[in-house]
């Protein structure tokens, strides 16, 4: 079955950092590229930055240039996304998702919550 | 940050026809092709139209999209309670280098 599939919600104090994984299944890994997109309660869907899984090249948002990280393991068909310096403000949805030229295959979602 | 514009609201009685409009500019939807998802909540987005007009397997042809310059369209015919959702356009932006979506509308079947 062709799926992601992510780890599950998280709660993190302030300054802390969350690594969020999404493992791929059903189709060769390292031939697409891995995205990251978040979803702030009440916004907009917010593109963190991708990842080819093939050769590891990344590309992040200028929004979180300084605090992301995002990578891949291939003999897992694993991608992560690590935010560090966290805030209240990054309490969000977190989606991995596919790219085909458009996103046709997302993870579910991961729910990461930033709290004292 | 380059974003796209859409409605937050959007209602329709069923067998209505409506339509979600989507504005942008030119480093977006002016260079690139526009696609839309449907978003219902605790769920992943799905692709409904790619391409600006195309359709995956499995998407009911009442959806169907449009793109004229930097704008685009939703048009959902023979609304159905099951189309209650959030839909978010997003088209790929030169500036940005990654794809920017719009801040969803919320569709209700009334």
């Amino acid at each position: 079955q062709v799926q992601l599939v992510q780890s599950g919600a998280e709660v993190k104090k302030p300054g802390a950092s969350v690594k969020v994984s999404c493992k791929a299944s059903g189709y060769t890994f390292t031939s697409y590229t891995i995205h990251w997109v978040r979803q702030a309660p009440g916004q907009r869907l917010e593109w963190m930055g991708w990842i080819n899984a093939g050769d590891g090249d990344t590309k992040y948002s200028q929004n979180f240039q300084d605090r992301i990280t995002i990578s891949r393991d291939t003999s897992a068909s694993t991608a992560y996304m690590e935010l560090s310096s966290l805030r209240s403000e990054d309490t969000a949805v977190y989606y991995c998702a596919r790219l085909l030229g458009f996103f046709d295959l997302w993870g579910r979602g991961t729910l990461v919550t930033v709290s004292s | 940050q380059s974003v796209l514009t859409q409605p937050p609201s959007a209602s329709g009685t069923p067998g209505q026809r409506v339509t979600i409009s989507c504005s942008g500019s030119s480093s977006n939807i002016g260079s690139n092709t526009l696609n839309w998802y449907q978003h219902l909540p605790g769920t992943a987005p799905k692709i409904i139209i790619y391409s600006n007009n195309q359709r995956p397997s499995g998407v009911p042809d009442r959806f169907s999209g449009s793109k004229s310059g930097t704008s685009a369209s939703l048009a959902i015919s023979g609304l159905r309670s099951e189309d209650e959702a959030e839909y978010y356009c997003a088209s790929w932006d030169d500036s940005l280098n990654g794809p920017v979506f719009g801040g969803g509308t919320k569709l209700t079947v009334l």
